[in-house]
């Protein structure tokens, strides 16, 4: 079945440590998104890509980083410099000309 | 920058009730695509409704119907014949129709929790 899949569903990150954060489609969709879920702030828009080898910082991307070296795979990196990690990160994607945004399932990330 | 707002951050209906939950959005844009999402205690999000801006007539998808009011930038969605299953936050969100390098992406409002009481 095509979907987008991210793992891990749970992630605990120690002070000063990067973590990463893996989101992988086979829905051959070319463009990919990151989003930050808060309660009571809605999904914020961390960084996105619209073909590989390329991608653009969306509204919140300070103390993130990502790659796009192949189509399918799209993850995000949280670094030490994210100083409030813990939240709920939602990957996305979609195709040429395709409105609907397709979700995976999500990460929720906590500081230990 | 185009915002989204939903107004009412907790909603409750009774089962088999009408509900309407708002959202009011702004935008210098003609064209842009209107969604509602749905993301019950799982946390998927699930597309309940989307509505071209280029369509006057609202968009209905079985229980689920929205009333768009482009000049007013108000697209409030109503659920009828509400049910347990319909308990969930839902989400309002904005897309430019024009691609502009990024303008695919989806602009959210803050969401609104819908309880449903049996």
């Amino acid at each position: 079945d095509g979907g987008i899949t991210q793992s891990p569903k749970y992630l605990f990150r120690k002070e000063g440590q990067n973590v990463t954060l893996s989101c992988e489609q086979n829905l051959n969709h070319d463009a990919m998104y990151w989003y930050r879920q808060d309660p009571g702030q809605g999904l914020r828009l961390i960084y996105y890509s619209q073909i590989v080898n390329d991608f653009q910082k969306g509204d919140i991307a300070e103390g993130y980083s990502v790659s796009r070296e192949k189509k399918e795979s799209f993850p995000l990196t949280v670094t030490s410099a994210q100083k409030n990690p813990t939240a709920f990160y939602l990957c996305a994607s979609n195709g040429q000309g395709v409105e609907k945004l397709f979700f995976g399932s999500g990460t929720q990330l906590s500081v230990l | 920058a185009q915002t989204v707002t939903q107004s009412q951050p907790e909603m409750s209906v009774q089962e088999a009730e009408t509900v309407t939950l708002s959202c009011t959005y702004d935008t210098s844009e003609s064209d842009y695509y209107l969604f509602w999402y749905k993301q019950p205690p799982s946390r998927q999000m699930i597309l309940v409704i989307r509505q071209e801006a280029y369509k006057q007539q609202n968009a209905t998808e079985n229980r689920f119907s929205v009333n768009f009011q482009k000049a007013a930038k108000s697209f409030s969605l109503k659920i009828s014949d509400s049910q347990l299953g319909d308990a969930a936050m839902y989400f309002c969100a904005y897309r430019s129709a024009h691609y502009q390098g990024g303008s695919e992406k989806l602009v959210f409002g803050k969401g609104t929790k819908l309880t449903v009481n049996p």
